[in-house]
C-alpha cells in the first residue's frame, strides 16, 4: 500500500517561531489533507490540498503532487498550535481509502 | 448542525465481551470511515463505506465488523474483545460530490479491554 512519511516526528518551538512540517507519499494521490489533533484528542481539518498552495491565517500548505510531497508552514507559532499534525492521502487507485501518516508532535513553549 | 456524533465516549470491556460503537452524521455524506488510534500513533483505517449497503476493509479490519443500512449511520461491531483492541476509535465522514472533500471527525470513543 501507499506509504506516508512525516517529518520531523517531534518539534519544540518557542512561541513566535516559524516552522515547516513535511509529508512525503509513495504513490499518486487524489487527495491530500492536513489535520491538527489538539491535546484533547479532537481532529480538525486544516487544509484539503491535492496540489498547489493554500493559506489560512498563520498557516499555509503547499503540495507538489508530481514530486509526491506536501509542506505545512506555521508562522508566528502560538501555544494553541501545540498538538499533533497529521497528513492524510487518498490514493488515485485502489478505492476510497484515506491513509494517515504517523504525525508530527508539536509543542510550543510560552 | 451536529456533524459526526459518536457514542459512547468511554467504555471498558472485559476480554471476550462484545459491543457496538455508534456513529451518526447529519451532513448527508456518502463516505464514512472508522479509524483507530493507538497511543502516540497515527490513525489506522479499519473499515469504510462509500454509500448505504456498501462497505469495504481498510488497513486493520480483523476483529471488527460494520454495516451501513442508511446514509446516516455506520456502526462498528467488536464481537470478541481482545486487549489489542484497546484504542481510541474515530468515525469520520466526507461528501462524494463536494469539490472540497474534507474529512469530518467525531470526538472519538476511548475503549479499554481488560
Amino acid at each position: 500500500g501507499i506509504q506516508v512519511e512525516q517529518s520531523p516526528p517531534d518539534l519544540i518551538l518557542q512561541e513566535g517561531a516559524n516552522s515547516t512540517l513535511r509529508c512525503n507519499f509513495s504513490d499518486s494521490v487524489n487527495n491530500l489533507q492536513w489535520f491538527h489533533q489538539n491535546p484533547w484528542g479532537q481532529l480538525i481539518n486544516l487544509f484539503y490540498i491535492p496540489s498547489g498552495t493554500k493559506q489560512n491565517g498563520r498557516l499555509s500548505a503547499t503540495t507538489v503532487a508530481t514530486e509526491r510531497y506536501s509542506l505545512l508552514y506555521i508562522s508566528s507559532s502560538q501555544t494553541t498550535d501545540s498538538g499533533v499534525y497529521f497528513c492524510a492521502v487518498e490514493r488515485s487507485t485502489g478505492g476510497f481509502k484515506t491513509i494517515f501518516g504517523a504525525g508530527t508532535r508539536l509543542f510550543v513553549k510560552a | 448542525n451536529a456533524g459526526v456524533t459518536q457514542t459512547p465516549k468511554f467504555r471498558i470491556l472485559k476480554i471476550g465481551q462484545s459491543m457496538t460503537l455508534q456513529c451518526a452524521q447529519d451532513m448527508n455524506h456518502n463516505y464514512m470511515y472508522w479509524y483507530r488510534q493507538d497511543p502516540g500513533m497515527g490513525l489506522k483505517l479499519i473499515y469504510y463505506s462509500v454509500g448505504a449497503g456498501i462497505t469495504d476493509k481498510g488497513e486493520v479490519p480483523n476483529g471488527y465488523n460494520v454495516s451501513r443500512s442508511t446514509t446516516e449511520y455506520f456502526p462498528l461491531r467488536l464481537e470478541l474483545a481482545a486487549p489489542s483492541q484497546t484504542s481510541v476509535y474515530f468515525c469520520a465522514s466526507s461528501s462524494l460530490t463536494a469539490t472540497n472533500e474534507k474529512l469530518f471527525f467525531g470526538s472519538g470513543t476511548q475503549l479499554s479491554v481488560l
